[in-house]
């Protein structure tokens, strides 16, 4: 079946510094790639997503590339403030039934914590 | 336009006891899917609803049963609590991208 594996947190960065989380999968088939965002005591709010291998995402200064040869889809950002504090979770999606979405399979989640 | 909508946002109960859980999907939206959050955990797919049936299950008991009624709103269902089932529910609504999932803030189930 299908599976996301992401690195464990937490991740602890200073303020401006380069964030990387890691992503993996194993899907059947080709599946579309998410990453959504938690913030404490909230639901999830989707932060970027890849449809197709090779396509970008990208949204509030993070970005991540859907790379099938490697089956990952890391996450990245140059510069992260004390604000993007919150757990991020990677996630896959299988191909919809027609009329239908589709479910969403979820890494564990790697909370990240920015410090001044 | 408002986003996906759950209530209540907290809910205590003992075991044994059932519970029904409420979301209202995004405007626009017709497919209503519904998640279980342990602590420290990602969410887990329970099941998901269009035109009012059951279109895929994860791996949960029948405990675990659900409605969609005609205005694609949705409902949630856990009979016979247990501890375990204490949790963050998350309802998720798609509308003509089906990849794109949109959540709610969730309903916090303490189960004692």
């Amino acid at each position: 079946g299908n599976s996301v594996t992401q690195m464990e947190g937490p991740v602890t960065l200073s303020e401006e510094a380069f964030l990387t989380i890691n992503c993996t999968y194993t899907a059947t088939g080709y599946p579309s790639l998410f990453w959504y965002v938690q913030y404490p005591g909230e639901g999830l709010q989707l932060l970027l997503k890849a449809t197709k291998a090779d396509d970008k995402g990208s949204n509030k200064g993070f970005e991540a590339t859907y790379r099938k040869e490697t089956t990952s889809f890391h996450l990245e950002k140059g510069s992260v403030q004390v604000s993007d504090s919150a757990v991020y979770f990677c996630a896959l999606s299988d191909r919809g039934l027609t009329g239908g979405g589709n479910k969403l399979t979820f890494g564990t989640g790697t909370q990240l914590k920015v410090e001044l | 336009d408002a986003g996906v909508t759950q209530s209540p946002t907290h809910l205590i109960k003992t075991r044994g006891q059932q519970v029904t859980l409420r979301c209202s999907p995004k405007s626009g939206h017709d497919t209503v899917s519904w998640y279980q959050q342990a602590l420290g955990q990602g969410p887990q797919f329970i099941f998901q609803y269009y035109e009012e049936e059951e279109r895929q299950r994860g791996n949960f008991p029948d405990r675990f049963s659900g409605h969609q009624f005609p205005n694609y709103s949705s409902e949630l269902n856990v009979n016979a609590l247990l501890l375990g089932d204490s949790a963050l529910y998350l309802c998720a609504s798609t509308g003509l991208a089906p990849e794109t999932q949109y959540f709610g803030p969730g309903t916090r189930l303490l189960v004692l």
